[in-house]
């Protein structure tokens, strides 16, 4: 089946402009996870969705990152008024539960503020 | 809170030859454990994991590790690389009861001929 997608690929945008960036997870899976790759870095957790709880947005790094999930499948992760250290690779991950499921990873999405 | 570390960030290998791959992780409660691998431009694919029973654990593509509680690491091994085996590995620690993921900073490998 259809795996975690994710879109666009490749975003490049100037300092001080809103990005909207959306991952389609793998049907069926109830929790979704937003991670933000780095370079030559590992992989910082950012959110997590998990049906229709409250999302845990502990992660975030500012008030100019946000997420959303409509009607508990597609999710939009929102950087508001970017800088160049909000350059990376964000990653989205769903899994069919909660827990220790294993979470299956999208392709990403390489935002480059410039 | 737990932490990852992965002890070599740039590992090169002949072809035909074996890898180990470090991991180790701190953590107060008990853990589970995941090596995920990212192939280059593609997203991060499921390697292993470890859950409970068996302390050694099989994987795709011949990658197999070994839980070692005692020494909290989890090392990533296999026998004999293939150039395809070139990707960037990263070991990731999970806590019961908790949906997150810790990642180590990866580890690249590079296998050559």
């Amino acid at each position: 089946g259809a795996g975690v997608s994710q879109s666009p690929s490749n975003k490049v945008t100037e300092k001080g402009k809103d990005v909207e960036l959306r991952c389609d997870p793998i049907s069926g899976h109830t929790a979704l996870y937003w991670y933000r790759q780095s370079l030559g870095q590992g992989l910082e957790f950012l959110i997590y969705f998990q049906g229709n709880s409250a999302p845990d947005k502990s992660g975030l790094p500012s008030d100019r990152f946000s997420a959303e999930r409509t009607g508990g499948s597609v999710s939009t992760l929102t950087i508001q008024r970017t800088q160049q250290e909000d350059s990376a690779v964000y990653l989205c991950a769903s899994s069919f539960n909660q827990g220790m499921g294993t979470q299956y990873f999208g392709p990403g999405t390489r935002l480059t503020v410039l | 809170a737990q932490s990852v570390t992965q002890l070599d960030s740039q590992v090169p290998v002949f072809e035909e030859a074996p890898v180990e791959l470090r991991c180790n992780y701190s953590s107060s409660v008990s853990v589970y454990l995941f090596w995920y691998v990212q192939y280059p431009n593609q997203g991060l694919q499921l390697l292993l994991k470890y859950l409970s029973g068996s302390t050694l654990v099989k994987g795709i593509n011949g990658f197999e590790a070994e839980f070692n509680k005692s020494q909290t690491s989890f090392h990533l091994r296999k026998p004999s690389v293939h150039i395809s085996d070139t990707a960037e590995y990263f070991c990731a620690v999970g806590r019961s009861n908790d949906y997150k993921l810790s990642f180590g900073a990866g580890t690249t490998v590079t296998v050559r001929a």
